[in-house]
């Protein structure tokens, strides 16, 4: 597509829930990020793909959450047992190559209640 | 290891005055810096970026910013705001990993008075 695509836009789940976010990135751009976008904590980086593989994910704040990429291209973030400190705006970032300008999506914002 | 610190987390200029923005960066290897904006309900859109090249680095809407290795910073400019600059700007550094991964400064909101 023309840009990043996440979906959905805005999530409301009960606490101890799972929620799964969605991310569509560029075609063709192999490269693949999570952020969390939390008040007070600015952009905090969860993940990285590389292709299918996810060569770092030191970012994953607990193993609550994890995620995977499907086909070189769609990539879904999974959190389980939501808590309340898991609200925040979470957004996909994809790229070409690994300098540093990515094209974001619009982000999803999670609330936790 | 590497990090980015901005200086003021809400600045507010007049239409029509110099913007100016400013980032700190410590890193242990020559950096790549960028700078990103995020309007309301938006995702981050990439201003410009500094790669070793020209110190001095122009991006859309009339932004600028200098890398000045002395002072450790990278601050963006822009001669005269318009309403529409209002945002979120963040500043950042290309992580060492080789991984891609950027590491984000805390935001300084930009907010333009008519």
């Amino acid at each position: 597509g023309a840009g990043v695509s996440q979906s959905p836009s805005n999530k409301v789940t009960e606490k101890g829930k799972d929620v799964e976010l969605r991310c569509d990135p560029i075609s063709g751009h192999t490269a693949l990020y999570w952020y969390r976008q939390s008040l007070g904590q600015g952009l905090e980086f969860l993940i990285y793909f590389q292709g299918n593989s996810a060569p770092d994910k030191s970012g994953l704040p607990s193993d609550r959450f994890s995620a995977e990429r499907t086909g070189g291209s769609v990539s879904t973030l999974t959190i389980q047992r939501t808590q309340q400190e898991d609200s925040a705006v979470y957004l996909c970032a994809s790229s070409r190559d690994l300098e540093g300008g990515y094209t974001f999506g619009s982000g999803t914002r999670l609330t936790v209640v | 290891a590497q990090s980015v610190t901005q200086l003021g987390s809400h600045v507010s200029v007049s239409e029509g005055a110099l913007v100016l923005l400013r980032c700190n960066y410590s890193s242990s290897v020559p950096p790549y810096l960028f700078w990103y904006v995020q309007y309301p309900n938006q995702g981050l859109q990439l201003l410009l970026k500094y790669t070793s090249a020209a110190t001095l680095v122009k991006g859309i809407n009339d932004f600028e910013a200098e890398f000045k290795k002395s002072e450790t910073s990278f601050h963006l400019t822009k001669p005269s705001a318009h309403m529409s600059d209002a945002a979120e700007y963040f500043c950042a550094v290309l992580d060492s990993s080789n991984t891609g991964k950027l590491i984000f400064g805390q935001g300084t909101t930009l907010q333009v008075k008519p």
